[in-house]
């Protein structure tokens, strides 16, 4: 089984902080995928990075997949009240039953006003 | 386009009670998850099902938890009987395989109250 271990588990800051949140495996996969989700309400997928030192940015939010494929880090930059949520990294792994992915722990985030 | 829907969103119900847990995935998707969150343990994958048959359901606790998805549009999580520690957030999502990203639409998920 392929474990994805996330880190901060909790992170509470200020309004206008940047901050970055890890996903770490012993295990390559072949696709990594950030979801967010808010109380209430189910993840929602925020990016998917497929190839090895992949950076993609979604407004003040940049995700990188490490060179060998086995971590990912989000980087928020200016953090906003909005932003507050949990945030879940899923390393996806491609076998005969499609694309299977495994979850990581989830970092949750509160920002302050 | 309409999400994943699930029924109910809410359940309280005492130990021992059958629990039934309904979901209708997207339209055209040909992959079903069942997962379970909880603060201890996160989200867990329950079972999947590929063109409406079971593929992996490993991920089921123990007997007393059964699904079903007897159509393309419809699933069951059924929980019987239900015991205190069942209580969790259930959600139920899904995919389509031709995009290759495995990129899944969850529900908003039914929080179950065993008492």
């Amino acid at each position: 089984t392929q474990l994805l271990e996330q880190s901060p588990q909790f992170l509470s800051i200020q309004e206008g902080e940047n901050l970055t949140v890890y996903c770490n495996s012993s295990s390559v996969f072949s696709s990594l995928q950030w979801y967010r989700q808010e109380p209430g309400e189910g993840p929602v997928l925020l990016v998917t990075v497929v190839t090895g030192g992949e950076v993609k940015k979604l407004k003040r939010l940049t995700f990188q997949f490490g060179d060998a494929r086995k971590d990912s880090s989000l980087h928020i930059t200016a953090a906003q009240p909005g932003d507050t949520g949990l945030y879940l990294c899923a390393g996806g792994e491609i076998n005969n039953a499609g694309n299977m992915l495994t979850f990581g722990g989830g970092t949750r985030l509160m920002v302050k006003p | 386009d309409a999400g994943v829907i699930q029924s109910p969103r809410h359940e309280v119900t005492e130990m021992g009670q059958e629990v039934t847990l309904r979901c209708k995935p997207i339209s055209g998707h040909d992959y079903l998850f069942w997962y379970r969150q909880t603060m201890m343990r996160g989200l867990e994958l329950l079972i999947y099902f590929n063109n409406n048959v079971p593929i992996d359901d490993s991920g089921m606790p123990e007997d007393r938890f059964s699904a079903k998805m007897p159509n393309a549009s419809f699933s069951t999580l059924k929980i019987q009987p239900s015991e205190p520690r069942d209580s969790a957030v259930y959600f139920c999502a899904s995919s389509f395989w031709g995009t290759h990203t495995g990129e899944l639409f969850f529900g908003e998920g039914s929080r179950l109250t065993v008492l």
